[in-house]
């Protein structure tokens, strides 16, 4: 059964670059939309941005110039870059397969603060 | 872009229907049957429970239904239990390539 592992940093210094990556555990990495989604504490899902294996993406326009995601077929594994955080950017970050979203990472908590 | 809107608590009793509204737009809801539901226990991922407008899943319980009509769709649980006290979202494609969801709804079985 395939699944979705977010890994990265759990504290980022406000101003700085939050750096996330999705790794997925079978080579369906080519075949499928994959996307990025965020839930601040209590409050409600925010969809990032997707990538597809060819490289095609698109991004929240609320989140469009600090947002970066790339896909790395070779090893199975895409990745999201948001720039400049603040602390509004502290959530859980979730990666997702597809639209629907039909499978998800476990997601990761990622607190900004110095 | 804006949330999809959505009531922020809706409650029932077991064994009774609910019905939760998604409100759009004619650059979202209104011009795609990309529409998708989740479900969110607390602490946990989302699930899907709902996508095209009215398919369901097949490990997701048929009490589980989906409609739309305009830039409005709908979410009905029928048979409600206690298993179903949960976060549900609505996510729509938009015409601008990407993907809003909606403000979220709390459902609260008594």
């Amino acid at each position: 059964q395939v699944q979705l592992q977010e890994s990265g940093p759990g504290l980022v210094k406000p101003s700085e670059t939050l750096s996330l990556t999705c790794s997925v555990s079978d080579d369906s990495i080519s075949s499928y939309y994959w996307s990025w989604i965020r839930q601040p504490p209590g409050k409600g899902l925010e969809w990032i941005g997707f990538i597809f294996n060819d490289g095609r993406s698109s991004y929240n326009p609320s989140l469009k110039s600090r947002v970066n995601i790339r896909i790395d077929t070779s090893k199975n594994r895409f990745s999201l870059k948001l720039n400049s955080v603040t602390a509004a950017d502290t959530a859980v970050y979730y990666c997702a397969r597809g639209f629907p979203f039909d499978l998800w990472g476990r997601g990761t908590l990622v607190t900004v603060s110095s | 872009q804006s949330a999809l809107t959505q009531p922020a608590s809706v409650s029932g009793s077991p064994g009774q229907s609910i019905t939760i509204s998604c409100t759009g737009t004619t650059s979202d809801v209104g011009s795609y049957n990309y529409l998708s539901w989740y479900q969110q226990h607390p602490g946990r991922a989302p699930k899907l429970i709902i996508h095209a407008v009215d398919n369901r899943p097949s490990e997701v319980s048929n009490r589980f239904s989906g409609s739309k009509s305009g830039n409005t769709a709908s979410l009905t649980i029928s048979g409600l239990q206690a298993e179903d006290e949960a976060d549900y979202y609505c996510c729509s494609y938009t015409t601008s390539d990407t993907y809003v969801f909606g403000t979220g709804t709390k459902v609260t079985v008594l």
